[in-house]
């Protein structure tokens, strides 16, 4: 089974809104998560570094006050991508790093998030 | 700093044999290999940390090179299932705790 769960894994949402994917961490505990982006037949391309209890850390280029990360427990990471626009239209995908999985050092991918703004 | 994937496309008939390479400009501290269906999330193949070389399951296995920062991933007698993009995920450091920076991906067909 999935060992990083993300939620909702559609959704459509009006130009100016808000939307919220989260990102959880099944049977471990992680201190830190990323999130990527992926647009059509493109790379993941890294967003930003989640870390439990302080701020997260942003790529060149990322608007952190578009893409809110909070990192508020030790299995929980939500990113909220703020007054939506198209051209947020993507694939958001959250990782993390199980230190105790048994290929070791393992990172596990969530199942993604397909946000359309229309 | 974006690892370089080659080729960036193949097309194969089943059974036969591909390698995909992803190559670096900076030194690695790991390498991870992704395969990625269509609208579906990336899966984990195997990873690659210095020092090491790593067999993964079925019929595909990879190696390392650390003072060539790059790694190879070897598919033998490929099948359909084996269809999909590869991406090499590059670690710099340990302590970045799972920060990967991928290459551009290489889409394999396999045909009947």
């Amino acid at each position: 089974g999935a060992v990083v769960s993300q939620h909702p894994s559609r959704v459509i949402c009006k130009s100016g809104t808000s939307v919220k994917i989260e990102c959880r961490s099944l049977d471990f505990q992680a201190t830190t998560m990323f999130w990527y982006r992926q647009f059509p037949k493109q790379s993941l391309m890294l967003m930003a570094t989640s870390n439990e209890g302080s701020k997260a850390t942003y790529e060149q280029g990322v608007e952190k006050d578009k893409f809110l990360i909070n990192h508020a427990s030790l299995t929980l990471s939500t990113l909220t991508v703020t007054s939506a626009h198209p051209e947020d239209s993507s694939f958001y995908i959250c990782s993390a790093r199980d230190w105790g999985s048994s290929s070791g050092n393992t990172i596990y991918f969530g199942e993604g998030s397909w946000l359309t703004v229309v | 700093q974006q690892p370089v994937q080659s080729p960036q496309a193949v097309i194969l008939r089943e059974g036969e044999d591909a390698v995909i390479n992803c190559s670096s400009s900076k030194a690695l501290y790991s390498v991870h290999w992704y395969r990625q269906k269509h609208g579906e999330a990336p899966v984990f193949l195997m990873i690659l940390l210095k020092g090491g070389e790593q067999k993964g399951h079925e019929k595909i296995s990879a190696s390392f090179n650390e003072k060539k920062q790059q790694s190879s991933l070897y598919l033998t007698a490929s099948q359909l299932s084996y269809s999909g993009t590869y991406f090499c995920g590059t670690e710099l450091d340990l302590a970045n705790t799972g920060k990967l920076i991928f290459g551009q991906g290489t889409t394999l067909q396999v045909k009947p």
